[in-house]
């Protein structure tokens, strides 16, 4: 059974960082790209970043681009997002979430649980 | 960056009936698109990929059609538990965008 579980979040203060884990099983973790997606209290979902199966390609939606960075150990099964800067607007639900294949360009076909990320004073 | 929209942003339906939801993309994604439900307080789910194919485990009631830039998603007859907000995505270019979502209700 493929799980993702994430962990790593709660309350940063603005100017902060936090980095956020998302465990992996249940499948062969280096052979997929995984993504980061995220969700502010009562929104939408927003796309975060992305890392192809290797590690070799990312991407970064604009609203984090050199503020966060998406990296993956695959020997540990586990996926981060390191992210620095925070702002008031970074407060969300974040998701870890499995492409469906090794691109970085793909669907999601499986989510985790998501973690908090509060941004305050 | 490929805008989504989706029409309605919420609907409300009685138990049994047919719900369409429709997802417009600002340019041709040929089929690179997805339907995810998201239930209140839980994570995305996966409904329908490549526009139209219906991901294992799915109820057969949930259908999904289109090609280019115009979407549609079906729920043939509505239960209880479809109570939830339908996102379609993009993945045909970088960043793939989610539409803004689509709140279903019992009526």
């Amino acid at each position: 059974e493929v799980q993702l579980v994430e962990s790593g979040g709660g309350l940063v203060q603005p100017g902060g960082s936090l980095r956020l884990s998302c465990a992996a099983s249940g499948f062969t973790f280096s052979s997929y790209a995984m993504h980061w997606v995220r969700q502010a209290p009562g929104k939408g979902l927003e796309y975060v970043s992305a890392i192809s199966s290797n590690g070799g390609s990312t991407y970064y939606a604009n609203s984090v681009k050199g503020r966060f960075t998406i990296s993956r150990d695959n020997s540990k099964n586990t996926l981060y997002l390191q992210m620095g800067s925070l702002r008031a607007e970074d407060m969300a639900v974040y998701y870890c979430a499995r492409g469906m294949n090794y691109d970085i360009l793909t669907g999601f076909d499986y989510w985790g649980q998501g973690t908090l990320v509060t941004v305050s004073s | 960056d490929i805008q989504m929209t989706q029409s309605p942003s919420s609907l409300s339906a009685s138990v049994g009936d047919r719900v369409t939801i429709t997802c417009q993309a600002s340019q041709d994604i040929s089929n690179y698109l997805n339907w995810y439900q998201q239930k209140p307080g839980k994570a995305p789910k996966l409904l329908i990929y490549d526009a139209s194919n219906l991901e294992t485990g799915v109820p057969s009631r949930f259908s999904g059609s289109g090609s280019g830039t115009d979407f549609t998603f079906t729920i043939s007859s509505l239960q209880p538990e479809d109570i939830a907000t339908y996102y379609c995505q993009q993945y045909d270019n970088l960043p793939p965008f989610f539409g803004p979502g689509t709140k279903v209700d019992i009526k």
